[in-house]
This record gives C-alpha cells, sequence and structure tokens, in this order.
C-alpha cells in the first residue's frame, strides 16, 4: 500500500459547481498535512495546509480526519483556473521528509 | 524575490555523461530536498539536507550524489546518466520540517 494515495480522476466539473476529493495516507503518526498545486509543467505551490480542526480559505477548504487516516478538500464555485493537479503532501513522524501522493486532476470547464 | 532557483531549466544528455544540477535559495533556509517527477508516480525524493554541510537519502538516491557546501546552495550530480533517469527534477526548501517547502521551477532532463 502506498503511504499517500490519491484518485488521479480527472474530476469533470462545471464551472461553478463544488468538487471534493480526498486522500488516505497510511501512517497513523503523521504529523502534519498539506494541499499543494501543480499546474501543467509547473512547480508544485502550497494551497493550504491542513489542521485537525479544519480549515477554509476563501473557497477551498480542508479537512483532516486521523480516525479514518485522509485528508479532504473542497472546492467551491470553480473557477476555469481551478483546474490544475492538487498533490496531499503529509509528514511523518521522522520529521524531515514530506511524502506526496500522485496528484489528482481537476478540470474545470465552461 | 528570487525564492528558489534552479539552473539548467533543460537539457538532454548522452547515456553516461555526468553533469551536475544547482539549486540556490535566498531564504536563509536550513533544509533543503531535491525531488524526481514522473508521470503517475508523484514526486519522489533523491536526497535532502538538514543543514549546511550535511546531505542523506531519500527514496531512490541510487545513481545520484549531492552537495551542500554552502548553506545557499545544493548540488545534484549524475556520475553517469542513464536513460531511467530522464525525469523532472525539482529542488524544494524550507526553514524547519513543520513548515511547507518552497519548490524551484524544476530541471527537465532527457537521457538518450
Amino acid at each position: 500500500r502506498k503511504e499517500v494515495e490519491q484518485d488521479p480522476g480527472p474530476f469533470n466539473v462545471p464551472e461553478g459547481a463544488t468538487v471534493a476529493f480526498n486522500c488516505t495516507y497510511s501512517n497513523s503518526a503523521s504529523q502534519s498535512f498539506f494541499w499543494y498545486r501543480q499546474d501543467c509543467r509547473k512547480e508544485p505551490k502550497l494551497l493550504m495546509s491542513v489542521y485537525s480542526s479544519g480549515n477554509e480559505d476563501g473557497r477551498f477548504t480542508a479537512q483532516l480526519n486521523r480516525a479514518s487516516q485522509y485528508i479532504s478538500l473542497l472546492i467551491r464555485d470553480s473557477k476555469l483556473s481551478d483546474s490544475a493537479t492538487y498533490l496531499c503532501v503529509v509528514r511523518g513522524a521522522a520529521g524531515n521528509k514530506l511524502t506526496f501522493g500522485g496528484g489528482t486532476r481537476v478540470l474545470v470547464k465552461p | 524575490n528570487a525564492g528558489v532557483t534552479q539552473t539548467p531549466k533543460f537539457r538532454v544528455l548522452k547515456t553516461g555523461q555526468s553533469m551536475t544540477l544547482l539549486c540556490a535559495q535566498d531564504m536563509n533556509h536550513e533544509y533543503m530536498y531535491w525531488y524526481r517527477q514522473d508521470p503517475g508516480m508523484g514526486l519522489r525524493l533523491i536526497h535532502y539536507s538538514v543543514g549546511e554541510g550535511t546531505t542523506a537519502k531519500g527514496e531512490v538516491p541510487d545513481g545520484y550524489n549531492v552537495s551542500r557546501l554552502k548553506k545557499q546552495n545544493f548540488l545534484l550530480g549524475l556520475e553517469s546518466a542513464a536513460p531511467s533517469q530522464t525525469s523532472v527534477y525539482f529542488c524544494a526548501s524550507t526553514r524547519d520540517f513543520n513548515q511547507p517547502q518552497h519548490f524551484g521551477d524544476g530541471t527537465r532532463l532527457s537521457i538518450l
């Protein structure tokens, strides 16, 4: 089993709709969680950190479920510019390293 | 604000050639990382450094060497390039491991 797993998609989303997807992680001792966004042929960029209490940044909401070992990302009122690959990133108990999921591709269409 | 700068942006090598990729950061970050990204594989950690003069192996270190002689620079070397090393290489840095990493814009390397 991979340490961090994501549905690769693509999720085809009508503009203005809501889309949500999850990421599961295998190490229950994982400490920190992030969502990164990666555009085609570009570098990953931090979208948001994920806190135990859940957090929201504009149209984006992230949740952490430690009991079931997954994190989620919800995008409301999708824009064409939200089309990208969303990478789930987990820091393990060892601390120094991050583990990246394979990414979930989202395509927002008019 | 340069952030993390990778040099070169693109390179084509022949099998058996050697080269060095340079990563430079101007944020005074302690931690630096080299990843490779292949289709369907996500980012995989090659080597990393937790400070000047230190290096450690990541998930896929074979065929690569690294050096961190100066805090701001992290070099990735391929001694004898192989076609399996064709990939996009990303460098990243962070102030401490609790913080998100900042990425360079990548080096696209093709080995024929």
